[in-house]
């Protein structure tokens, strides 16, 4: 089974500040992965998958980049809506998810 | 627009039963493929159950095989998931998912989770 390990486990920043996530694989994965946010009380969605493609109606300061064992997703400039708690996900045969990182506003 | 609702959460005791339903809606049901993810109390996600557009093929996560059963109604919009032999591991948050799926060797997988619903919420306690 194939396990993603993301880091950090919380990320402190300001708004208008840009966030770097960081997801590792423990075996090649190409570029089959997706980033998932989810808002306090709410279901994840998804925000890029196939490490680099942004889902429909996602906002260009998400950006997602990476292939093989070591993949990004990074907000160019943080606004208060996407304080939360971040996920990626690899589809293998059967989806494995990371640990999550939280996004909280220092 | 697409819309998942779930519901049949609450309190279950160890050994007992539940079942999850989930009413979809905004879409043709019986063109997708469905799964449910759980999330548990620390916020670990899941995957626990896939089944096909007719329901004819089913999957599980190991730790809930033989005692999980999804199923869907077509007819009926609906998705449902049996929860039997509950363990206290089980708690958690479950979610109604519709995936992409992916294909590898002529059998179909889930690939990425577009549309979920709200959760309903399963405590597993004596």
């Amino acid at each position: 089974e194939i396990v993603l390990t993301q880091s950090p486990s919380t990320l402190s920043l300001s708004p208008g500040e840009r966030a770097t996530l960081s997801c590792r694989a423990s075996q090649t994965i190409s570029t089959s992965l997706a980033w998932y946010q989810q808002r306090p009380g709410q279901a994840p969605r998804l925000l890029i998958y196939d490490a680099s493609h942004r889902a429909t109606g996602i906002s260009p300061r998400f950006r997602g980049s990476g292939s093989g064992t070591d993949f990004t997703l990074t907000i160019s400039s943080l606004e208060p809506e996407d304080f939360a708690l971040y996920f990626c996900q690899h589809r293998s045969n059967w989806p494995t998810f990371g640990q999550g990182t939280k996004v909280e506003i220092k | 627009q697409v819309q998942l609702v779930e519901s049949g959460g609450g309190l279950g005791k160890p050994g007992g039963s539940l079942r999850l339903s989930c009413a979809a809606s905004g879409f043709t049901f019986n063109d997708y493929y469905m799964s449910w993810v759980r999330q548990t109390p620390g916020k670990a996600l899941e995957w626990v159950s896939f089944i096909s557009k007719k329901g004819e093929t089913t999957y599980y996560r190991k730790s809930v095989e033989g005692r999980f059963t999804v199923s869907r109604d077509n007819a009926k919009n609906s998705l449902y998931l049996q929860m039997n032999n509950l363990r206290t591991e089980d708690t958690a948050v479950y979610y109604c998912v519709r995936a992409t799926v992916i294909a590898v060797d002529g059998v179909f997988y889930p690939e990425y989770f577009y549309y979920w619903g709200q959760g309903t919420l399963v405590t597993v306690s004596s």
